[in-house]
């Protein structure tokens, strides 16, 4: 079955680097996501890899992927208080459109 | 500008009543999805829908129907609402084929089963 999981914490410095690591155990995965739910709001998606991809970098973010491991990974440089949020990772398989998400890594970011 | 709505935001209502959520959309979105969020679980899926009168079954559908009358709403009903169903509810929509398959989120509504 699919399982994807994420660390449940991180706690950073505003201006360091951060990185949120995911694992997924599905092989057939088309696309993985990262999104950011910031409190009382909705999901709101960052970035996505396509999966004969291994990096991606936008902005202040850079992403990760290693199939062979199937570990994902998302860099934000330069992190500031407003990254603080909950960051997701997901992925969509060759099944159809639907999502599997991870439980969640909570970012926090301190001045 | 298009969007996503959920109606309503906030909800307590009592063991065993009747819910429903409302989800509306304005991208013209083929596919409809709903989640709930719970602490160290993430998002799950309930139900989705690949278009209008087609409805399927997520993750953890028991519980929980909808039905696809049109291209802009995906209403999701608690049939007798019990407290596990304490949650909330995120409605998603995408276009299929776009790149990435992005899925846009609602803002989630919060229920409280009493």
């Amino acid at each position: 079955g699919e399982d994807v999981e994420q660390s449940l914490f991180l706690s950073v410095r505003e201006g360091d680097s951060s990185v949120i690591n995911c694992t997924y155990t599905d092989s057939s995965s088309t696309y993985l996501y990262w999104y950011k739910q910031e409190p009382g709001a909705g999901l709101q998606l960052l970035t996505y890899i396509f999966s004969n991809m291994d990096m991606k970098q936008d902005q202040r973010l850079t992403v990760l992927l290693n199939k062979k491991d199937k570990h994902l990974s998302l860099r934000i440089a330069d992190t500031q208080t407003g990254d603080s949020a909950i960051y997701f990772c997901a992925e969509v398989t060759n099944a159809g459109n639907m999502l599997t998400f991870g439980g969640g890594t909570r970012l926090m970011v301190k001045p | 500008d298009a969007e996503i709505t959920q109606s309503p935001r906030h909800k307590i209502t009592e063991t065993g009543r009747q819910v429903t959520l409302a989800c509306h959309q304005t991208w013209n979105h083929n596919n409809m999805f709903w989640y709930r969020q719970d602490l160290g679980h993430g998002l799950r899926l309930i139900h989705y829908s690949y278009g209008v009168h087609d409805t399927n079954k997520g993750e953890v559908s028991d519980g929980y129907s909808v039905s696809r009358s049109n291209t802009e709403d995906l209403p999701l009903t608690l049939e007798s609402a019990a407290s596990s169903q304490t949650s909330v509810y995120f409605c998603a929509s995408s276009d299929p084929g776009a790149p990435g398959d992005e899925q846009y989120f609602g803002p989630g509504t919060r229920l409280t089963v009493t």
